[in-house]
């Protein structure tokens, strides 16, 4: 089983469209997690970070079930420029050592 | 821009030579990772540096290593190449000993073994 397990996609999905994403994580574990987007070609960036108790910025709200060890994206009212792949990403920390494992990214398309 | 500079941007190698990768952090930051990212493929973290000191490792053999310098500036050297390490080679700096903020990414160094 990967250590971070994302549906790949793509998503296709129409404007103004709410989509949401998956991930899960198999460590127990594991402390941070977050939401990076990166578009083609290009360097991730940053999205959210993901908290316990569930955080929105604008159209996006990040969840985390740390009892069933999955996190969630979900973005509202979809914009052409959300087309990206999203990549979800996990840290864990042990005796100090860390070890950041990304997904694979779950591909979105917006579509006019 | 994330203020991170990788050079070279692109490479070209041959099986069984070695490459340095290099890598100069943000302003500030004292910690920097590296991750490889194959076509198609999420990054697959490589290894941390933390004020000089490895600590953190992905699931990469030993030809894999790094160093970082006073500056906080990194390395990435490969030995022994082999055709399965071409990748896009992406260096991201944080601040801190745990991953609790944001990494920012460089453009990444692209290498093509042959």
């Amino acid at each position: 089983r990967k250590e971070v397990e994302q549906d790949p996609g793509p998503f296709n999905v129409p404007e103004g469209a709410t989509v949401a994403f998956n991930c899960t994580y198999s460590n127990s574990a594991s402390q941070s997690f977050f939401w990076y987007r990166q578009d083609c070609r290009k360097e991730p960036k940053l999205l959210m970070s993901v908290y316990s108790s569930g955080n929105e910025d604008g159209r996006f709200t990040a969840q985390l079930n740390r009892a069933s060890q999955y996190i969630s994206l979900l973005i509202r009212d979809s914009k052409l420029s959300d087309s990206a792949t999203y990549l979800c990403v996990v840290n864990m920390n042990s005796g100090g050592y860390q070890k950041v494992t990304f997904g694979t990214g779950t591909k979105l398309q917006v579509i006019p | 821009e994330t203020g991170v500079t990788q050079s070279p941007t692109h490479l070209i190698k041959t099986r069984g030579q070695q490459v340095t990768l290099r890598c100069s952090s943000q302003s500030g930051h004292n910690t920097v990772s590296w991750y490889q990212q194959a076509l198609g493929q999420g990054p697959q973290f490589i290894f941390q540096y933390y004020r000089e000191e490895e600590n953190g490792r992905g699931n990469f053999p030993p030809r894999f290593s790094g160093l970082q310098f006073p500056n906080y500036s990194s390395e990435l050297n490969v030995n022994a190449l082999e055709l399965d390490d071409s990748a896009l080679y992406l260096c991201a700096s944080s601040s801190g000993a745990q991953l609790a903020g944001e990494l920012f990414f460089g453009e990444g160094s692209r290498l093509t073994v042959l």
